[in-house]
């Protein structure tokens, strides 16, 4: 079973509307979250960062929350654009290491349609 | 300042030939780590090197691969023998000292046929 969980799989929207995205984790004790944007055939480029601390951290019209008690995280995007259209990884960070023991999820498919 | 670039972009290898991916780091990043994604699947650590130093190899397969980041020049990622399974999409990440942020590069992708 994977670590970092994410849901849903895919998801399609209609641009202009807002969507969350959803990540569960077992990794545990953490030093952060991360979330990462990834365009089809490019590198993923990272969205927020957040420690186990932090509850929340904006970036433009991403908007990363963070619950470590029930370990969940979400990534909320208002007023979607088509270029919003990648994948979205959740990424755990393990404590006591640096990022060569990242834990990656697969990823939400998000398409959106004019 | 440039950001991570790796090369070739696509690279295509008959079972049996070798595959060596380049991955520069960006400017003043002393750290490097290559990445391995499998279609549908999460992107999966392979190894961590600094300058001259291979820091963690514990993500590499025990046989055929094997990387280095040389004093002058890219990180190399050499694949020996390469099977069906190797083909991938594979990523490079730099950072500076000090940082978790982790900054990728396009990717390579190894078709083997």
């Amino acid at each position: 079973k994977n670590q970092v969980e994410q849901s849903p799989q895919s998801l399609i929207i209609l641009e202009g509307k807002n969507c969350t995205l959803q990540c569960n984790y077992t990794v545990s004790p953490f030093s952060n979250l991360r979330w990462y944007k990834q365009d089809t055939g490019r590198g993923p480029v990272s969205l927020t960062i957040m420690t186990f601390s932090e509850n929340t951290k904006s970036n433009g019209r991403y908007t990363a929350t963070l619950d470590a008690d029930t370990k969940q995280s979400s990534l909320h995007i208002t007023a979607s654009q088509l270029s919003d259209s990648a994948s979205y990884i959740c990424v755990v960070s393990p404590v006591g290491f640096g990022n060569e023991k990242l834990t990656f999820g697969t990823g939400t498919r998000l398409t959106i349609i004019p | 300042n440039a950001g991570v670039m790796q090369n070739p972009r696509h690279l295509v290898r008959r079972r049996g030939q070798e595959a060596r991916l380049r991955c520069s780091p960006m400017k003043g990043h002393s750290h490097v780590y290559w990445y391995r994604q499998l279609p549908e699947e999460g992107l999966k650590f392979m190894v961590y090197l600094q300058k001259e130093n291979i820091i963690d190899e514990s993500g590499m397969p025990k046989e055929r691969f094997s990387a280095e980041f040389p004093k002058e020049g890219p990180s190399i990622l050499r694949i020996q023998q390469v099977v069906r399974g190797d083909s991938a999409a594979y990523f490079c990440a730099s950072s500076p000292t000090g940082s978790s942020e982790q900054y990728f590069g396009p990717g390579t992708r190894l078709t083997v046929t």
